[in-house]
């Protein structure tokens, strides 16, 4: 099956910097890569996802690249402010005719975004 | 937020006693799915469905059984043979199969003593 790493597991930036994430995927077949955003005690909510027939996508300050020769994808933050702590998950996902998506997580990046 | 459910928050049991969380959405999405979050391993599925009355077992499916018999709910059941069921349980669902969003429910912590 499809095996999602994420890196780095803790990430600290000052205020303004800027923050990246980075996974890797196995499964040539994924073809949809969205990243949660999980804050303490709540459940996650998507922040922006990418496609397989896209090499780029942005969002205000939220970027999300995808190379899919080399099997990986990266979140981007740029300007980072207090409230963009949390935790970050990966995804990839295979969809298959009847049975649906199957959904692939990374093991989480914890940001702490210092002021 | 709203739309999709999970009761309770908290739950204790025994060591040896089944137990069933609830999954609930009103958001008419045909996909739905149970992951289970631990400290460090992120979200491992347990079960998905996109239909009602059909389901698919997920990379950690031992121990665990669901249903789908309506569109709306998705009910996991964490049974006696699970070895180390207490974790967070965390219950989504998409519109369908394909490029969708999931959306997550509350969750549910489960604490088998």
């Amino acid at each position: 099956g499809e095996n999602v790493e994420q890196h780095p597991s803790t990430l600290s930036v000052q205020e303004g910097d800027s923050a990246v994430i980075k996974c890797t995927y196995s499964d040539s077949a994924s073809n949809y890569f969205p990243w949660y955003k999980q804050e303490l005690g709540k459940r996650p909510q998507l922040i922006i996802d990418i496609r397989s027939n896209v090499g780029e996508k942005k969002d205000q300050r939220i970027a999300v690249t995808l190379n899919k020769t080399a099997k990986h994808f990266s979140l981007h933050i740029t300007e980072t402010q207090p409230e963009d702590s949390a935790v970050y998950f990966c995804a990839a996902s295979i969809s298959v005719l009847r049975t649906g998506n199957q959904f692939y997580f990374g093991t989480g990046t914890s940001l702490t975004v210092i002021p | 937020d709203g739309g999709i459910t999970q009761s309770p928050k908290y739950l204790f049991r025994k060591e040896g006693q089944n137990v069933t969380l609830s999954c609930e959405q009103n958001l008419n999405h045909d996909a739905m799915y149970w992951y289970r979050q631990d400290p460090g391993q992120g979200l491992r599925l347990i079960y998905y469905s996109q239909i009602v009355n059909d389901f698919q077992k997920g990379d950690i499916a031992e121990g665990y059984s669901v249903s789908r018999e309506k569109k709306e709910s998705f009910p996991l059941t964490v049974t006696s043979a699970q070895k180390n069921p207490t974790a967070f349980y965390l219950c989504a669902s998409s519109v369908g199969w394909s490029y969708n969003e999931q959306f997550f429910g509350p969750g549910t912590r489960l604490t088998v003593l």
